[in-house]
């Protein structure tokens, strides 16, 4: 089975400064999609970033940036430039390519300083 | 332009009540389409996922069921609530045979008293 790790509970960064949160995943199946999300205070999941397993140029958006290391099966997000509205759980998630199941990590809190 | 509705925001049962939230698609054929569970300051936990009509799969045995009635309705049932049932309930799809990202609803915040 499909199993998502996030060891981090917890992060914390200053404003205007990077931080990356860890994810690791194990699976047998060698095309998948990886994703981070963002919940904020009102619960809404938001996507932050995606990664297809065939790629192996590291996905960016914006001030997100992924370091997909498919042989160890790791993929962390790296913000950039912290600004407050990143403050959220951040969770990462594996899907099977044209599977059904959508699994996530058990997130990671990340506290943004003034 | 795709929208998932789910009802309701909030929702306050006794212990031993039943419980039906729905959640519908619009705008998309055949998504796949999953119920989560996620406890205060937790993770998501799958809790069903349906690849088509009257297509069903568990991921915890529990006190809860699904259904999927329609293609793009999916309802999350209890016959008689426990106190453990409590939580954030979150309905989510993906376009069918796409490798896009999961599209989630508002969620219900559910209170067993």
């Amino acid at each position: 089975a499909q199993t998502v790790t996030q060891s981090q509970p917890e992060m914390s960064v200053q404003e205007a400064e990077t931080v990356t949160l860890s994810c690791t995943y194990d699976t047998s199946e060698s095309d998948y999609y990886l994703f981070w999300y963002k919940q904020p205070p009102s619960r809404q999941m938001i996507l932050v970033i995606r990664q297809e397993a065939y790629k192996q140029q590291n996905a960016t958006e914006n001030r997100f940036s992924v370091n997909f290391q498919k042989a160890a099966k790791s993929f962390s997000l790296k913000i950039s430039d912290s600004q407050l509205g990143d403050a959220a759980m951040y969770f990462c998630a594996y899907r099977r390519e044209y599977g059904n199941k959508l699994v996530f990590g058990a997130g990671t809190i990340l506290r943004v300083k003034s | 332009s795709q929208t998932i509705h789910q009802w309701p925001a909030t929702l306050v049962q006794p212990v031993g009540s039943p419980l039906s939230l729905e959640c519908t698609v619009e705008g998309t054929s055949n998504p796949n389409l999953y119920w989560y569970r996620q406890a205060a300051g937790r993770g998501l936990q799958l809790l069903f996922y349906s690849v088509g009509i009257g297509q069903i799969s568990s991921e915890v045995p529990q006190n809860l069921s699904a259904s999927r009635p329609q293609d793009r309705q999916f309802i999350l049932s209890s016959k008689k609530l426990l106190l453990s049932d409590s939580g954030f309930y979150l309905c989510a799809w993906v376009r069918f045979r796409a490798e896009t990202e999961a599209f989630f609803g508002q969620g219900t915040r559910l209170t067993v008293v």
